[in-house]
């Protein structure tokens, strides 16, 4: 697998608490990307980076915001949970515009 | 909005058969197409991808054909075994915005021994 890894893999937060997610990669690729994979939706884009401090919003925005501040970190914000966050939170890399590589993946559990 | 469809939702066929997944996307403008591989608790892989330059690509048992014209493209996967049964789900870049994928709802194959 390519060398990306999600912090942390599983978390469990109450309704209205903020919660932080990290993507860090040693690959040294542009591109960086969130995505929630809930059943019946497949993968469905959050955020991008497309470099240090260039971030731009996916189709599933709304109650989210993104950093990126070094190149191999990608951090993503609840900045209040809801219930409907629930989901599991994917990050993927890529060297350019094509491919793209998945990290193992953070469950996140609202209650 | 871009929009990629995907069928069927569920494929269950019998050991060393041939399995057939297929997607239709809408941008006219999609250059390129991966297609992953998801088992069970684990990430998204990347099996196999083709660009619009291309009809079609093969790799060992599994293969993806493009129609531009009608806008779908489909994975085949022959010689099926027990360890293809997972999901797989099928993507479409799309310039709406910046370069970034649409992906299809998946497909969940099993493969009966």
């Amino acid at each position: 697998d390519a060398g990306i890894t999600q912090s942390p893999r599983h978390k469990v937060t109450e309704t209205g608490t903020p919660v932080t997610l990290r993507c860090h990669q040693t690959e040294n690729h542009r591109y960086m990307y969130w995505y929630r994979q809930d059943p019946g939706h497949g993968l469905r884009l959050i955020h991008y980076s497309y470099g240090v401090k260039d971030t731009d919003k996916g189709e599933v925005s709304d109650g989210y915001s993104v950093s990126r501040s070094k190149t191999e970190d990608f951090l993503l914000t609840l900045e209040s949970a809801t219930s409907s966050q629930t989901s599991v939170y994917f990050c993927a890399i890529g060297p350019g515009v094509y491919e793209q590589y998945f990290g193992p993946g953070t469950r996140l559990t609202v209650t | 909005g871009e929009n990629v469809e995907q069928h069927p939702s569920t494929l269950s066929v019998q050991e060393g058969d041939s399995a057939v997944i297929k997607c239709t996307y809408s941008d006219s403008a999609s250059n390129y197409f991966p297609w992953y591989k998801q088992e069970l608790g684990k990430r998204p892989q990347l099996i196999i991808d083709i660009r619009s330059n291309v009809g079609e690509k093969k790799d060992q048992r599994i293969a993806v054909t493009l129609n531009k014209t009608a806008k779908h493209f489909s994975l085949h996967i022959t010689e099926t075994q027990p360890e293809d049964s997972a999901v797989y789900f099928c993507a479409a870049s799309t310039t709406s915005g910046t370069y970034k994928y649409i992906f299809g709802t998946g497909t969940r194959l099993k493969v009966l021994a």
